[in-house]
């Protein structure tokens, strides 16, 4: 499978503790975002990397989240001290960044269950 | 900032009807609009795309239009099909440095058999 991995696709944790979650963008795609679902809503943007500088992130990107992507390849996604609030779908999408290639592709999510 | 609206929230039709969805978007600036098909479990997946110098663009069964002088754009499928029972999302962006997505809250279709 060429596409977008995620892992893990689910994880349920208790309040307070930390996870990470790590996104393989597709080949050769330089751009890679991460976005956050929750049910019956879109997804909402967080984080944009180009190769691997971080270049923009969400006002709803508190404190407590960061992001990387060390070699411009994979990313890894934490959030310390979880939340209730934080329950979501955290979705990776990658984009080649050509000069007008737009186009985004999602990886399958890591749905997570904060207890 | 950006913000863009669809509706409606949710639509059924009948197996070879037509369904339109329709959304706004409030930056001028917006200059990409994607539409994603989000089946249940799964990951949005890019079914069609338009740029803001397109009026309208067509891929077999599926095509979307845009009125930017409204800031408005729609898709259109023909002949539904059972298959075609997703939830569709619209979103804009203003493409460049960054190139971030602002979703819609999505349409739920039910193409009833």
């Amino acid at each position: 499978d060429t596409g977008v991995s995620q892992d893990p696709r689910h994880k349920i944790t208790k309040r307070g503790q930390n996870v990470t979650f790590r996104c393989d963008p597709i080949s050769e795609h330089n751009r890679l975002y991460w976005y956050r679902q929750t049910l019956g809503q879109g997804p909402e943007f967080l984080t944009y990397f180009q190769n691997e500088a971080q270049l923009e992130k969400s006002r709803l990107l508190s404190d407590r989240f960061s992001a990387e992507r060390p070699k411009g390849s994979f990313s890894t996604l934490e959030i310390q001290r979880t939340e209730q609030g934080d329950s979501a779908m955290y979705l990776c999408a990658s984009s080649l960044g050509l000069a007008g290639a737009y186009e985004q592709y999602f990886g399958p999510g890591t749905r997570l269950t904060v207890t | 900032g950006e913000n863009v609206e669809q509706h409606p929230s949710t639509l059924s039709v009948q197996e070879g009807d037509s369904a339109v969805i329709k959304c706004t978007y409030s930056d001028s600036a917006s200059n990409y609009f994607p539409w994603y098909k989000q089946e249940l479990g799964k990951r949005p997946q890019l079914i069609i795309d338009i740029r803001s110098n397109v009026g309208e663009k067509k891929d077999q069964r599926i095509a979307v239009t845009l009125n930017k002088t409204a800031k408005h754009f729609s898709l259109h499928i023909t002949e539904t099909q059972p298959e075609d029972s997703a939830v569709y999302f619209c979103a804009a962006s203003m493409g460049g440095a960054t190139n971030k997505l602002i979703f819609g809250t999505g349409t739920l279709l039910a193409v009833q058999p």
